[in-house]
């Protein structure tokens, strides 16, 4: 069964750069069906896509975040990689990877997620 | 960027009770629309997705339905474990999107 594992650091100082890295095992990561996703929860608020990534690197991101994303593919290690930089208070959330189906009636859905991981911007 | 809308943003029910939530896209999305249960501390879990397909593993008093703009999540026979919080997110186009959510709480 396809399992997803967030890691990384639970506080970052505002202005510095968030990283976090999403496991996959169960699975492979180099899948043709599916993108590998970030999406986030700040507290009491609803989800936000953030953006997604294919096993050959290719990459969407959601505009809002100004361009602050960038992600990366390690097939080797069946890991894929979210960095945000210039990080404010705002950014404080839940942070969930996910599987994101890439073609077909699954086309952008999420069908397997990591259970999260809560990131807090403060100094 | 496509706004989605749901309505009601929370509503009290009983188990057994049937529940209609109702999700709206600022323009035309197909049948790119997909559901997600969401509970405290949990991630996510697809339900509903293409607006009417139901996830491997879902009960099926889920269901789904609707196209171009308007759908809808229905929940036949409510039970204590679907007490959650339901959003809809369109995947018609980039950046995907998210409802602001529909709570379903025990009255």
């Amino acid at each position: 069964q396809l399992q997803l594992q967030e890691s990384g650091p639970g506080l970052v100082k505002p202005s510095e750069t968030l990283s976090l890295t999403c496991t996959v095992s169960g699975g492979s990561i180099r899948s043709n069906n599916y993108f590998w996703g970030w999406i986030r929860q700040p507290p009491g608020k609803g989800l936000e896509w953030i953006g997604s990534i294919y096993y050959n690197g290719l990459t969407d991101d959601n505009p809002s975040l100004k361009s602050r994303v960038t992600m990366s593919v390690d097939t080797s290690k069946s890991q894929f990689s979210l960095k945000l930089s210039s990080v404010t208070a705002a950014d404080t959330a839940m942070y969930f990877c996910a599987r994101q189906g890439q073609s077909g009636s699954l086309y952008g859905s999420h069908d397997s997620w990591g259970q999260g991981i809560l990131v807090t911007v403060s100094s | 960027d496509i706004q989605m809308t749901q309505s009601p943003s929370s509503l009290s029910a009983s188990v057994g009770d049937r529940v209609t939530i109702t999700c709206r896209a600022s323009q035309t999305i197909s049948s790119y629309l997909n559901w997600y249960q969401k509970k405290p501390g949990k991630a996510p879990k697809l339900l509903i997705y293409a607006a009417s397909s139901l996830q491997s593993g879902v009960p099926s008093r889920f269901s789904g339905s609707g196209s171009g703009t308007d759908f809808t999540l229905t929940i036949t026979s409510l039970q204590p474990e679907d007490f959650a919080s339901y959003y809809c997110q369109q995947s018609y186009s980039l950046p995907f999107t998210f409802g602001p959510g529909t709570r379903v709480d025990i009255k």
